[in-house]
């Protein structure tokens, strides 16, 4: 089975939002509110965003959120700011135990 | 605090193993799971699999069962993940993660500095 749809990349200008897009299937975002979101700086390890669908970890702004409608997961990023460029990737619990990642966004902020 | 750290970079020829190791402090190993995650050079993400710090159940990715192995040694608080049979796309940098809950699909909200493991001939 293949991963999560995500768009390769996505850019807007400072203060303005953007939405990444996940989507899935029937067996893993549509069946679970098991979504993460995570952030990639260059070179770094992931950072945890976003928690089942709709939670922000201690310690993570509040300009980031989360949603989810059917087999699609939103992220959503308000009053865009220069260290927001990174990259994006979604996940989902899929069949109970198992995990799956999308392709990943680039996030440039112009 | 929470941290992860793990072993160092490997070089491996094709059809060798490689262990990569994780230890972890800061929080109670046994309350949590640990779970693998790699990324081929300029690549997404991969799941790889999740081992409960509790009591040592595993889930792996469908596409590694058989070449994987993850265990724990809780009397050092540190995970290891073993993958058989090295092939060239089995490059990429190998990370650790603490799970958020006791369980492998609810988020991992501590990260390793990650293992680049290269293969060639």
């Amino acid at each position: 089975q293949s991963g999560l749809t995500q768009p390769a990349s996505v850019s807007a200008s400072p203060g303005q939002s953007i939405t990444i897009f996940c989507t899935g299937t029937s067996s893993d975002v549509g069946d679970y509110n098991y979504v993460s979101w995570y952030q990639q700086h260059p070179g770094k390890a992931p950072q945890l965003i976003i928690y089942d669908v709709s939670n922000r970890p201690s310690g993570v702004s509040n300009r980031f959120s989360g949603s989810k409608s059917g087999n699609t997961a939103t992220l959503t990023i308000s009053g865009l700011q220069a260290e927001d460029e990174a990259d994006y990737y979604c996940s989902s619990c899929r069949n109970r135990n198992s995990v799956v990642f999308g392709g990943g966004t680039k996030l440039t902020v112009l | 605090q929470v941290q992860l750290v793990q072993s160092g970079g490997e070089v491996k020829k094709p059809g060798a193993s490689v262990k990569v190791s994780c230890k972890a402090s800061g929080y109670p190993f046994t309350t949590n799971g640990v779970t693998w995650v790699r990324q081929a050079p300029g690549q997404g993400l991969e799941w790889l699999g999740w081992i409960s710090g509790y009591n040592g159940d595993t889930h792996y990715a469908q596409n590694l069962q058989g070449r994987v192995t993850m265990t724990t040694d809780t009397s050092t608080s540190t995970a290891y993940m073993e993958l058989r049979s090295l092939r060239s796309d089995d490059t990429a940098v190998y990370y650790c993660a603490k799970s958020r809950v006791v369980f492998p699909t609810r988020g991992e909200d501590y990260w390793g500095q990650g293992t680049l493991v290269t293969v060639s001939s």
